[in-house]
């Protein structure tokens, strides 16, 4: 497609639940990105994928979030044991080399 | 942290006038680009300059880099109501990309 689809556009979760996230990059990007937003501002650097290979995971934690690209599959980002902080509005954006295309969102909340 | 920083953190213009925000970065970078947030959505790609490039233009936009200062400024001329949003400098060094905390534009009617 010509754009990134995020799914779902919101997710509920209890505290300790776990959350997980959808992906799907524009057809033909190599890489893929995964960002969160926490209030209005900063975006936090999360992972980054080169095909179905992780390019980055500098700002992943690890012990609860994990994530993946799998060929002729959407990317997911997921989230064990949720916790109140965890909420936030998660960007997935793709991008063939310059420019990177974002997707809606995923606003998950942590209750 | 290689995030950049913009300033100001908040604008309040009148429809009409221009509009300038800054950004500027830590690192080397390959490009800095600009993106728009309208409230509640994702970002939406304004313009890419690269590090070789001074200045650049599309329609009412116009952003300058100065890789000397590590910094970069976006100007939005003739504002609209409908420029109302958050702005945010990206810079990508090795794949990923450094965003700014960005700088909310209010345009008044």
């Amino acid at each position: 497609g010509e754009e990134v689809a995020q799914t779902p556009k919101h997710l509920v979760r209890g505290e300790g639940q776990k959350a997980k996230l959808y992906c799907a990059p524009i057809k033909g990007h190599s890489y893929v990105f995964w960002y969160q937003q926490v209030l209005k501002n900063e975006f936090k650097f999360l992972i980054s994928f080169q095909n179905e290979n992780v390019f980055d995971e500098t700002g992943m934690p690890k012990e609860r979030f994990s994530a993946k690209c799998l060929p002729n599959s959407p990317c997911s980002l997921e989230i064990q044991a949720t916790k109140l902080e965890d909420s936030a509005v998660y960007f997935c954006a793709s991008s063939q080399g310059y420019e990177a295309f974002f997707g809606q969102g995923t606003r998950l909340t942590v209750v | 942290s290689q995030q950049g920083e913009e300033d100001p953190q908040a604008l309040s213009i009148q429809e009409g006038e221009n509009a300038t925000m800054n950004c500027s970065y830590k690192t080397s970078i390959n490009n800095l680009q600009w993106y728009r947030q309208n409230s509640g959505r994702g970002l939406v790609h304004l313009i890419l300059i690269r590090s070789n490039e001074r200045e650049k233009h599309s329609g009412r936009l116009r952003v300058t880099l100065d890789t000397s200062k590590k910094s970069s400024s976006l100007l939005i001329t003739a504002s609209r109501a409908a420029d109302t949003a958050s702005y945010f400098c990206a810079t990508d060094r090795g794949n990923q990309f450094y965003f700014g905390t960005g700088t909310s534009l209010t345009v008044i009617p």
